[in-house]
């Protein structure tokens, strides 16, 4: 079964630190890979993908993520944090076969950055 | 740049009550999708919708659930007799080949269910 997991509920890191967002994935073949972010009250804001090609990633907001095929992972990653930052994020999946494939997400991480 | 659109923002229904939550997609897009969050949970896939028809659904999406595009703009999810386990966020998004890359999906902002 495809799935997708996220193994911190909770990261807290200091404006101007690096960060990082765990996820791996389980799923056959090569999936699309996805990051959205969810700020409170809000809908899903879609900030980066993988399709193929380079493995390092670059989305909105400054955001990147590196897809590692032997390790299944897509973490996500921002040089320098800033407040602004501080929101629940999904990594998520898609399978490459048919073009209404069903996103999987993770459970979400909460990032909170603090001053 | 054009965006998923979703009315109402938030819905407050009785139980047994049916419900319609409306989304207009993207325009030229091809693909259509509902989405749920329970409060404090993860994003579930509920149905997949292609060419007029259900491509895929998931065990939740049972049938007290229907999804129709009445008029080749909007996409409609229909609850017939809402539970309280209903309350939700309902996320609609769409996805076309003609729109970037396959596979990305541009979600609306919801409709928060509420049923008492």
């Amino acid at each position: 079964a495809q799935s997708v997991a996220q193994p911190e509920d909770q990261v807290n890191v200091a404006e101007g630190n690096p960060l990082t967002v765990k996820c791996t994935y389980s799923v056959s073949g090569n999936p699309y890979l996805f990051w959205y972010v969810q700020y409170p009250n809000r809908g899903l804001q879609f900030l980066l993908k993988y399709i193929t090609g380079d493995n390092l990633v670059k989305g909105s907001y400054g955001f990147e993520a590196e897809f590692n095929k032997s390790q299944t992972s897509f973490h996500l990653k921002k040089p320098s944090a800033l407040v602004s930052d501080s929101a629940l994020y999904f990594c998520a999946v898609r399978d490459r076969g048919s073009s209404a494939s069903k996103i999987i997400f993770g459970s979400g991480t909460r990032l909170s950055i603090r001053p | 740049e054009p965006e998923v659109t979703q009315t109402p923002s938030h819905q407050v229904t009785q139980m047994g009550q049916e419900v319609i939550l409306r989304c207009v997609p993207i325009s030229n897009h091809l693909y259509f999708y509902w989405y749920r969050q329970i409060l404090g949970q993860k994003v579930e896939f509920l149905v997949s919708f292609y060419n007029n028809e259900i491509s895929e659904k998931s065990e939740i999406f049972d049938d007290q659930f229907s999804v129709e595009r009445p008029d080749g703009s909007n996409f409609t999810l229909k609850i017939r007799s809402t539970k309280l386990e209903d309350s939700a966020m309902y996320f609609c998004a769409s996805s076309g080949e003609n729109r970037g890359p396959v596979g990305e999906q541009f979600f609306g902002p919801g409709t928060r269910l509420t049923v008492l």
